[in-house]
Order: C-alpha cells, then structure tokens, then sequence
C-alpha cells in the first residue's frame, strides 16, 4: 500500500516570493508522482509529473517538482509566486505497475497575497 | 474536448431521499473514477472502472452507495437512501493512461 503525505495543511506567502510544498511518499514498489491544483470551485487539474528519467520535471505556471528517491520525497517549488496561484495543491502517487489509480495527500493550501 | 462531465452540478435533498449522480467521460478514455471530497476526510476514491468493469470498490462506504458503467460514455454514483454525512463534492475522474482528467464536480447537500 502507498501513502502520501503532505505536511504543510496551509503555507502563506507574500507575491512574487518563492514557495515550497512538501510532499513526501511511502512505497514499497516503483512509483509515479503526481501534483494536482484545485481552484475554488473547480476539479482538479494536473501540474506536473514524474514518471521516469530526469528527477527534475518542470509542469505548468512555472511550477516544478523534484523527484527524491532517497528521501521519498517530491516537493513542489515555484521562483516567483502570484495572486492568481492562490489554491490547493495535491501530491499523489500510483504503483508504476497499476498506473491509473491514485492515492492523494490530504492537500496544500496555498494562499498569496499582496 | 469538452472534457468530463458532470451532472448535476448540485443537489440539494432531503434524508432518505435516493440521490442519482452522473458522469460522461472524455471519449477514449477508458478507466473511469469516481471521488468524494470533504474537509473532514479530504479526498477518497470511491471506485473505479476499466473498460466498464469494476475493479476496485473498496472505497463505498456502504451498502447506500453503488456505481455502474453501462457504457464507455456513462456512468451514475447513486446514493439510496441518502443521510446528512453524504454531504461533500463528487468528483469524477477519466485517464486514458496516467494522467486523470477532473470533471467540476457535484455538491451534494442532504438536510
């Protein structure tokens, strides 16, 4: 079985300042990493992933993420953070071998302001 | 694409009330996943189809819920009979591969 979790419930920021979200994993087998963002009101929509190959994976909105193995870990960072990224923010993971079904943190809320 | 859809976007009734929800996935997608979304739990899948079977209901909290997948186009979550703690945001979700697809979601209300 595989857990995610996500330490941080909210993290305030002042914009155009940096961010990080911390997502660290447990799994026993090979995995695929995933971070989704949730606007008010709206599904989920995907921003980045890992499955293979550079640990590094950059996604939308200049949001990237890298894979740690060693630490289990795949935090979210951004350089430069706006109003408009105000929301909440999944990590999830699935077994590479059963790739569709997800198991999701309990979530980020990021709040920016001025 | 008009992406998934969800209908209704929300519902409001009252106990012991049945309660249908339903989804149209992105056309060729063929696995299927139906979540539900509160601030007590956060977010627990429910089940999930692949190619219209059922694979995995370990997440339906009881016997009140059940989902069927008649075709790749459809698929309803219902709720019989409904109790105040089914209050949350219903999600359904398609992949055609590793990344799901959101719909908007149904808030569903029982007083």
């Amino acid at each position: 079985a595989q857990s995610v979790t996500q330490l941080d419930s909210q993290v305030p920021v002042f914009e155009e300042a940096p961010v990080e979200l911390r997502c660290n994993y447990s799994s026993s087998v090979s995995v695929y990493l995933f971070w989704y963002v949730q606007y008010p009101n709206q599904g989920l929509q995907l921003l980045l992933k890992y499955l293979s190959g550079s640990t590094l994976v950059k996604g939308i909105n200049g949001f990237e993420a890298e894979f740690n193995k060693s630490q289990t870990s795949f935090h979210l960072r951004k350089p430069s953070v706006h109003i408009s990224d105000t929301a909440e923010y999944f990590c999830a993971v699935s077994d590479a071998g059963t790739a569709s079904k997800l198991t999701f943190g309990t979530g980020t809320r990021l709040q920016v302001t001025l | 694409d008009a992406g998934v859809i969800q209908s209704p976007r929300h519902e409001v009734t009252e106990m012991g009330q049945e309660v249908t929800l339903r989804c149209k996935p992105i056309s060729g997608h063929n696995s299927l996943f139906w979540y539900r979304q509160t601030m007590m739990r956060g977010l627990e899948l429910l089940i999930y189809f692949n190619n219209n079977v059922p694979i995995d209901d370990s997440g339906m909290p009881e016997d009140r819920f059940s989902a069927k997948m008649p075709n790749a186009s459809f698929s309803t979550l219902k709720i019989q009979p409904s109790e105040p703690r089914d209050s949350a945001v219903y999600f359904c979700a398609s992949t055609r591969g590793y990344e799901q697809y959101f719909g908007p979601g149904t808030r569903l209300t029982v007083t």
